[in-house]
């Protein structure tokens, strides 16, 4: 099956920085990569996603990179304020049905006021 | 829209007993729907497949006779813990996928279950 590798697994950074989370996968046949944002107890919430015909999406200050050849995907976020706060998990799935997600093991980021 | 409810959202029981946790897609029909398992300051584990009218996938490793999966409409699909230990806390997060495709996963708010 599809096997997922996140890093970093903590990122601080000072308010108004750059944040990079990096994902690589394993099975080329995967083509859809959400990545989700969870805050302590509370469900995860998709903050974007990113399909395999496309190379770069962005969405004001969060981007996703992906590098199909490479079999990498990245996850940006610009000007970084304190509620950015949280865990992000990137996933693969395989299939444009959306079927089961492959989660990473998760990137815990501070963002230091 | 695409709001996912789970319920309940906090259980403790004795070990020993059985515990059910719905997840309902409100506004929106799901032909599947997932099951994670999420332990403290750890990912998401996909538990299980369940579709709508038929028995649920299993991921290697989980035991469907502990853990039944019900998919009996569109909205609603339910995961029974059976004979629940204390090693069956944990956090258990359900996900649909609206029938349109493709389409993301929406996430219920989860069910934090701890066992005596």
């Amino acid at each position: 099956g599809e096997n997922v590798e996140q890093h970093p697994s903590t990122l601080s950074v000072q308010e108004g920085d750059s944040a990079v989370i990096k994902c690589t996968y394993s099975d080329s046949a995967s083509n859809y990569f959400p990545w989700y944002k969870q805050e302590l107890g509370k469900r995860p919430q998709l903050i974007i996603d990113i399909r395999s015909n496309v190379g770069e999406k962005k969405d004001q200050r969060i981007a996703v990179t992906l590098n199909k050849t490479a079999k990498h995907f990245s996850l940006h976020i610009t000007e970084t304020q304190p509620e950015d706060s949280a865990v992000f998990f990137c996933a693969a799935s395989i299939g444009n049905t959306g079927n089961q997600f492959y989660f990473g093991t998760g990137t815990s980021l501070t963002v230091i006021p | 829209g695409a709001v996912v409810s789970q319920h309940p959202s906090w259980v403790i029981c004795k070990s020993g007993t059985s515990v059910k946790i719905e997840c309902r897609s409100l506004d929106f029909q799901a032909t599947t729907m997932f099951w994670y398992r999420q332990f403290p300051k750890q990912s998401l584990m996909l538990m299980a497949t369940s579709n709508e009218g038929s028995k649920a996938t299993y991921e290697q490793g989980v035991e469907k006779d502990k853990f039944l999966i019900n998919h009996a409409s569109l909205t609603l699909s339910t995961l029974t813990v059976t004979s629940a230990h204390p090693e069956d806390s944990s956090f258990y997060i359900c996900s649909a996928r609206p029938r349109q495709t493709p389409q993301p996963q929406h996430f219920g708010d989860g069910t934090r279950l701890s066992i005596l």
